[in-house]
């Protein structure tokens, strides 16, 4: 199973670049990286996904070095709205007959503060 | 709108009392998952479903049923529900895994069970 670590939380300011880090030694070659999104009490939301080097969207970059071990997702100037849990998601290499498990690690939670 | 819908909302019920929660996606989505939700242990997967007829446990599928009959549907069955099974239930369906496509995720059901 490609599990994931990521910290725990993260404190920042309004107008800041936040980045989280999410370590995946054990990434398969066919896995992509994705990351989500979710506020209390809601569903997570999809950010973005990657494969290797750099992906960027309206929302958020994701940076994977070439080892592909671990994955950056950069959110630039955030604001208080971007106040959430953030989750590293590699899926599970191994598809068997009936499919693939997918097993979130425990999320980061981002608080944007004035 | 594409989405995945999860019924009810909100459910408190007792010890030992059938129920079931109903989820259903609009995108002819061939994966279907049900994830808990707890403080402290992020989202946990229950059940997968790779296609109709084809479900497999998740990591914590103990007291829980599934079903996929149908493709847009994947109802979670608890047969005899216990104070331990109080939490935030997630539905989520995607393309198929082996396109490590995006998950797309209800809006929860908070359950209690007392």
């Amino acid at each position: 199973l490609a599990k994931t670590t990521q910290p725990i939380s993260m404190d920042s300011y309004e107008g800041q670049e936040v980045n989280i880090t999410c370590s995946h030694n054990n990434i398969a070659t066919n896995d992509y990286i994705t990351w989500y999104q979710q506020f209390p009490s809601q569903g997570p939301r999809f950010i973005i996904q990657g494969y290797k080097t750099k992906v960027t969207n309206e929302v958020a970059s994701l940076f994977i070095p070439a080892d592909r071990k671990s994955s950056t997702l950069s959110l630039p100037r955030v604001s208080l709205s971007d106040t959430a849990v953030y989750y590293c998601l590699v899926g599970d290499a191994e598809i068997k007959a009936a499919g693939n498990k997918l097993t979130f690690g425990g999320g980061t939670r981002v608080l944007v503060k004035p | 709108e594409a989405q995945v819908t999860q019924n009810p909302r909100y459910l408190i019920t007792v010890t030992g009392k059938k129920l079931t929660v109903t989820c259903s996606q609009n995108m002819n989505h061939e994966y279907m998952s049900w994830y808990r939700q707890d403080p402290g242990l992020g989202l946990r997967q229950i059940y997968y479903s790779m296609n109709v007829e084809v479900t497999d446990k998740g990591d914590v599928p103990e007291g829980y049923k599934v079903s996929r009959k149908e493709k847009r549907n994947f109802p979670l069955i608890l047969e005899s529900p216990s104070p331990n099974q109080t939490s935030l239930y997630f539905c989520a369906s995607s393309l198929p895994r082996t396109r490590n496509s995006p998950l797309h995720f209800g809006n929860g059901t908070r359950l209690t069970v007392t």
